[in-house]
Order: structure tokens, then sequence, then C-alpha cells
């Protein structure tokens, strides 16, 4: 049984430039959050999808842009890097948007030059 | 919105020790509080717990309490291990028919030592 899958793992990118991360959710389920993780910080939450929309969006600018695939799959897009996006972006998945427990993948390690 | 804050930010247990671990949140319709433990380099795993209708959950060596008055969570770890040693995070959630968005604390480095 699949877990939740990311790619890529890492990526560095230079400052004004624009990133598409990817996520597979576990097998099973079907909505699909972003979190950013800053270095020492705990998880901040970006969006989450069901049904192919979004359903919640946490305190981020507009340059971060998301979507969810039939088969559940997500990516979240962002335009217009700044060197405070670097961290590492987890992709956690549910089974419905009220069920509790999320399974978290292990995310991708974004570098902004 | 919602706001939680987690202590201490490191904790250092000789092995065999209890460890506690304490958060507080803000939002009073938070209904829902994990705990996940983040070893280096790996993802979140969540370790246990907590609906706002229940007082405390075990689970082996490990017990969430909370209490609704106070608006405080805590994370009890008996007979520690060394591979307890990682960050462990709190997380509180008001989960509705429109999703579930966790707002996490700041992480706890626990360090078990032999």
């Amino acid at each position: 049984d699949a877990g939740v899958t990311q790619s890529p793992t890492h990526l560095i990118k230079t400052r004004g430039q624009q990133v598409t991360l990817r996520c597979s959710p576990k097998s099973g389920h079907d909505t699909v959050s972003w979190y950013q993780q800053a270095l020492g910080q705990g998880p901040q939450f970006i969006f989450q999808y069901y049904e192919e929309e979004e359903r919640q969006r946490g305190n981020f600018p507009d340059r971060f842009s998301g979507h969810q695939f039939p088969n559940y799959s997500s990516e979240l897009n962002v335009n217009a890097l700044l060197l405070g996006d670097s961290a590492l972006y987890l992709c956690a998945s549910s089974l419905g948007t009220t069920n509790e427990k999320l399974f978290f993948g292990s995310g991708t390690q974004l570098s902004v030059l | 919105g919602e706001n939680v804050e987690q202590h201490p930010s490191t904790l250092s247990v000789q092995e065999g020790d209890s460890a506690v671990i304490k958060c507080t949140y803000s939002d009073s319709a938070s209904n829902y509080f994990p705990w996940y433990k983040q070893e280096l380099g790996k993802r979140p795993q969540l370790i246990i717990d907590i609906r706002s209708n229940v007082g405390e959950k075990k689970d082996q060596r490990i017990a969430v309490t909370l209490n609704k008055t106070a608006k405080h969570f805590s994370l009890h770890i008996t007979e520690t291990q060394p591979e307890d040693s990682a960050v462990y995070f709190c997380a509180a959630s008001r989960i509705t028919g429109g999703g579930n968005k966790l707002t996490f604390g700041t992480g706890t480095q626990l360090k078990v030592e032999l």
C-alpha cells in the first residue's frame, strides 16, 4: 500500500522563477493538503483540495496556487519565487475533508537562490 | 485565526524517564488535537490524537490529556527510549464540513540520553 509520494525530493530555483511540486495521495484517499515548513518551524497550512476544488486556504499570497486531478493527485505551483519561499513543502492526504487523520509525504525541499 | 504555542522548545531526558510537552491553543472552537513526531529528514508521523469530547487518551507509552477550559493539551511519554528522540509537534484544528486545517506549534526537540 503506497503512502503519500511527492516529487521531486529536492529542487533549486532562482528568484523570480516558477516551480511545480507534485503529490500522489495514499491509496484510497481523495483529499490533499499542502503545508510549508520553514527550517526549525512547524508546518503552515497552504490549502486543501477535494473534488478538484480548493476547499480551504491559509494565509499565503496568490503566488501559491494548486490543482487537483481526477485521480486525486495534486500540484502546488509557486510563481515569482522569493528567497523566503525556501522551505520543505509537505503534502498530506486524507479520506474526505472531515477525516481527522492526515498522512504526510516526505516533502520537497525547495531552495531559492 | 487559531494560534498554538508549544513548550519547551528543547527537552533532554535520561532513558527510562518521562517526558512532557505542553501546548496551548487560542480558538475555543478547535475540536481535534493531534501530535506528530518528525525524525530528521523524515515525514511527520501521527503518533496520537484526541477529540475535544475526550479528556485523556493513552496508547502504550504515550498519552495525551486535554483541558478544554484552560485550552491546553499535553503529550506524556513514559519509559523513554533512544528511538523516541525526534521533534514533536502539537496541532489544533476545527474540523468542519469545509475541511481540516491543522495549525501547528513550533515543535519540541526531544533528546533521550543513554
